[in-house]
């Protein structure tokens, strides 16, 4: 199972630019990394998920480097409402339904 | 978008008594789950359910839990005596497949916020 490492808390300013990144040293061969949103009082929200290089949608880019080892979500010009906690992911802890600590980011005015 | 219903949203109830918490999963899916989080604490996976039989259970889910998919719409979960550290937020969640390299998106529902007193 990989195990995942990951902020536990991030302060940002509206407007700027977030990198969340996960550490994921034993990832396996096959496993994808997704990334979950949560909100106070609401359930987990995927957000983006990608195997390697990099993946965009409408809310957040992915970065997986070559080795595969972290990824880091980025959030572009995060504003107050995307004060959130974000989960990583990775192969069977996604299977086996493993939701750790996450990262608490918190967007201050 | 398609989504996760639950209701009730919110359920007061009294020690002992059983509830029965409600979801509607998304309509092509195939694999639904029920999770808790007490407050402040993490996102726990309770149960899994597929082909009309639990898939997986995790420790926390013992004899006085219970799931159901009573038509082809509902997805239940019963808890029967309940106790006052049943008191969590209750997410039903569904996906279109399950597979050990994590693949698979799941939808989470809002939530039933369930309060045992």
């Amino acid at each position: 199972l990989a195990k995942t490492t990951q902020p536990i808390s991030m302060d940002s300013y509206e407007g700027q630019e977030v990198n969340i990144t996960c550490s994921h040293n034993n990832i396996a061969t096959n496993d994808y990394i997704t990334w979950y949103q949560q909100f106070p009082s609401q359930g987990p929200r995927f957000i983006i998920q990608g195997y390697k290089t990099k993946v965009t949608n409408e809310v957040a880019s992915l970065f997986i480097p070559a080795d595969r080892k972290s990824s880091t979500l980025s959030l572009p010009r995060v504003s107050l409402s995307d004060t959130a906690v974000y989960y990583c992911l990775v192969g069977r802890s996604t299977y086996k339904y493993i939701f750790g600590t996450g990262t608490r980011l918190k967007v201050l005015a | 978008e398609p989504e996760v219903t639950q209701t009730p949203s919110h359920q007061v109830t009294q020690m002992g008594q059983e509830v029965i918490l409600r979801c509607v999963p998304i309509s092509n899916h195939l694999y639904f789950y029920w999770y808790r989080q007490i407050l402040g604490q993490k996102v726990e996976f309770l149960v899994s359910f597929y082909n009309n039989e639990i898939s997986e259970k995790s420790e926390i889910f013992d004899d006085q839990f219970s799931v159901e998919r009573p038509d082809g719409s509902n997805f239940t979960l019963k808890i029967r005596s309940t106790k006052l550290e049943d008191s969590a937020m209750y997410f039903c969640a569904s996906s279109v497949g399950r597979d050990w390299r994590g693949a698979y998106e799941q939808y989470f529902g809002p939530g039933t916020r369930l309060t045992v007193t």
